[in-house]
């Protein structure tokens, strides 16, 4: 059971490039969501999404795309990467979309802007 | 909105030495509240979470926290740390509306890195 896959594990990228940060989980989970996480702030959430087809924005939305076609993949895009954007991006899911359910998340995409 | 202030950045313990991380937050109501784990280079992972109830929970690890709703806090506690514990943790908050379309939502707060000593 691999539970919440994220790839890259680390990417550089030039101001103004584009590219997207793959998350896949196996376990069946209808919420999934978007977290970066810089030094002293915690996480915060970007994006997340209740169901396959359903998305919205969480606390830091600007300067990121998401999409949920189908229930296992929520892949998260970056439009033109910007230095600001540098941090560790995390996936998290969770069995059902209601608060208090553990989220499972995976190992993180290490990302460097320059 | 809510939030959540973990006041120490670093933490440093001696090996079989208790430990307390403190965690602060602000919400109007009562709130859901977590802590989660952090080993170096890993995602997070689930070490206990309040949401109504025996104000003292039982966690993983050994760990366990208690909820005061008079001072607004909700410190995570071990009585003896083992050096696998070195870590960062992390304290969150959610709403506490079990309303599916809102989305699982936590509020995180900056985390406490902690470091054991042999």
């Amino acid at each position: 059971n691999a539970g919440v896959t994220q790839t890259p594990k680390f990417q550089v990228l030039k101001t103004g490039q584009s590219m997207t940060l793959q998350c896949a989980q196996d376990m069946n989970h209808e919420y999934m969501s978007w977290y970066r996480q810089d030094p002293g702030m915690g996480l915060r959430l970007i994006h997340y999404s209740v169901g396959a087809g359903i998305t919205d924005q969480g606390e830091v939305p600007n300067g990121y795309n998401v999409s949920r076609s189908t229930t296992e993949d929520f892949p998260l895009r970056l439009l033109s990467a910007a230095p600001s954007q540098t941090s560790v991006y995390f996936c998290a899911s969770s069995y059902s979309p209601a608060e208090g359910s553990p989220l499972h998340f995976g190992n993180g995409t290490r990302l460097t802007v320059t | 909105a809510q939030s959540v202030t973990q006041p120490d950045i670093h933490i440093t313990v001696s090996e079989g030495a208790s430990l307390e991380l403190r965690c602060n937050y602000s919400y109007g109501a009562t709130p859901y509240l977590f802590w989660y784990v952090q080993s170096p280079g890993q995602g997070l992972q689930l070490l206990l979470k309040y949401f109504s109830g025996d104000t003292l929970v039982q966690g993983i690890k050994g760990f366990e926290a208690e909820f005061k709703r008079s001072q607004s806090s909700f410190n995570l506690r071990k009585p003896s740390v083992h050096w696998s514990d070195a870590a960062e943790y992390f304290c969150a908050v959610g709403a506490g509306k079990m309303v599916k379309a809102a989305g699982n939502k936590l509020t995180f707060g900056g985390g406490t890195r902690v470091l054991v000593k042999p």
